[in-house]
């Protein structure tokens, strides 16, 4: 069965870094896009970037552009999200989500567990 | 950003009685190359991920209960819950997918009256 579980989260002083993992299981990882989603009691979920299948496109929500990079190893069955210049802001659940189809900004149709992420001095 | 405003933030049903949640977006999110809504449906419950329920939103996801079903289009979208089981219980969360960046609407917690 589909199967992503996270990893990496924890506390972590502003300013700075995390590396997130997700490792993918029961499908061929290679044929899809994934992404990143966050989710705080006050945002509410939050999408955070995206990785195509091929890993050649990749995006983020503006306040995640320049700070973190979306990234995968095919070859491991593992997506990342490499987490830089943290900000008390950024504290939430990070859960990475397969998308659907075979582009790359469609609907989400498994997610993981979630990794939780706190910035705070 | 496409905005997606959800409404009610809350409510709560008898046990087999229809929850209606409503959806609208700042735009639309129609493609206009298939005709379909750029629309999606999930459900979460305590300490679970989000559950996709619905996309294209009317079409149901493998395995998902007949009891939800999803309506709309252009901007204003309904998820059905048609009889509602203990089970039920959840925050349910819209998303759109017409264009980056995927926005999800801020939930409406459904409950047991």
């Amino acid at each position: 069965q589909v199967q992503l579980v996270e990893s990496g989260g924890g506390v972590v002083q502003p300013g700075g870094s995390l590396r997130l993992s997700c490792v993918a299981s029961g499908f061929p990882f290679i044929n899809y896009a994934f992404h990143w989603v966050r989710q705080t009691p006050d945002k509410g979920l939050e999408w955070v970037a995206v990785i195509s299948y091929d890993g050649r496109i990749t995006d983020y929500t503006d306040s995640a552009r320049g700070r973190f990079t979306i990234s995968r190893d095919d070859s491991q069955n593992t997506l990342y999200l490499q987490l830089d210049s943290l900000r008390v802001e950024d504290t939430a659940v990070y859960y990475c989500a397969r998308d659907a189809q075979p582009g790359y900004g469609d609907w989400l149709d498994y997610w993981g567990q979630g990794t939780m992420v706190t910035v705070s001095s | 950003d496409v905005v997606m405003t959800q409404s009610p933030g809350s409510l709560a049903v008898a046990l087999g009685e229809r929850a209606t949640i409503n959806c609208k977006s700042s735009q639309s999110v129609l493609y206009t190359s298939n005709n379909k809504n750029s629309l999606a449906w999930y459900q979460q419950k305590p300490g679970q991920p989000p559950k996709l329920l619905i996309y294209w939103a009317s079409a149901r996801e493998s395995g998902v209960p007949d009891r939800f079903s999803g309506s709309g289009s252009g901007t204003d979208f309904t998820l059905t819950i048609s009889g509602l089981q203990a089970e039920d219980v959840a925050v349910y969360y819209c998303q759109q997918y017409y264009n980056f960046p995927l926005t999800f609407g801020g939930g409406t917690k459904v409950g047991i009256k």
